[in-house]
């Protein structure tokens, strides 16, 4: 299985500030890496998918980039409503496998 | 619009079996993967199994093979899982996803439903 490691496990901004997390695989994965946000108590939601398209009706302030075992997820200027647990999938191949969550927060 | 709502969670003993089930709208149902994502309690998502769209293929995660079973009714935009012998560990709340439209046995999870929670317990 492609074991995916997400760093910081968590991390406390400003509003405004550029924050970026990053998800490396345990080999690699092309370009078949997904970001999700969940938010307490909700279902998590589809951010940017194949490393860096952005999904419809999420705000630009949120990108993704990277390729092979290295990817970036940035938030270049939190707001308020950010405040979530993001994770990293990767869709490469069978199991489907998840990074371990990075909780972000206002600082 | 695109909705997915679970049901059919509960508590059950260990070694006991529960059916889950996914009622899917707002889309043509037969277009797509399917998947079963769950996340115990405090914990990290973990993918279970998914299902091709006409459901001659299944794929599952090691720790549920041979306990749990995907299945799907086209005919009525339904998704299930099957779950036997079940375990303290298979405790969580376990979500409906949307999965591939193509070929691919998986592409990204855009919609999820609001989860149902199944609780392994005696």
């Amino acid at each position: 299985d492609i074991q995916m490691t997400q760093s910081p496990s968590s991390l406390s901004a400003s509003v405004g500030d550029r924050v970026t997390i990053t998800c490396r695989a345990s080999q690699s994965i092309s370009s078949s890496l997904n970001w999700y946000q969940q938010k307490p108590g909700k279902a998590p939601k589809l951010l940017i998918y194949a490393a860096s398209s952005l999904q419809s009706g999420v705000p630009s302030r949120f990108s993704g980039s990277g390729s092979g075992t290295d990817f970036t997820l940035t938030i270049s200027s939190l707001q308020p409503e950010d405040v979530a647990t993001y994770y990293c999938q990767q869709s490469y191949s069978t199991p489907q496998t998840f990074g371990q969550g990075t909780k972000v927060e206002i600082k | 619009e695109v909705q997915l709502v679970e049901s059919g969670g509960g508590l059950v003993q260990p070694g006991g079996s529960l059916r889950i089930y996914c009622a899917a709208s707002g889309f043509t149902f037969s277009d797509y993967w399917m998947s079963w994502v769950r996340q115990a309690p405090g914990k990290g998502l973990e993918w279970v199994a998914n299902i091709r769209q006409d459901g001659s293929e299944k794929y599952y995660v090691d720790s549920v093979k041979g306990r749990f079973t995907i299945s799907r009714d086209n005919a009525k935009n339904s998704l299930f899982l099957q779950m036997n012998s079940l375990r303290g560990e298979d405790t969580a709340v376990y979500y409906c996803a949307r999965d591939s439209l193509g070929a691919a046995v998986s592409d990204y999870f855009d919609y999820w439903g609001q989860g149902t929670l199944v609780t392994v317990s005696s």
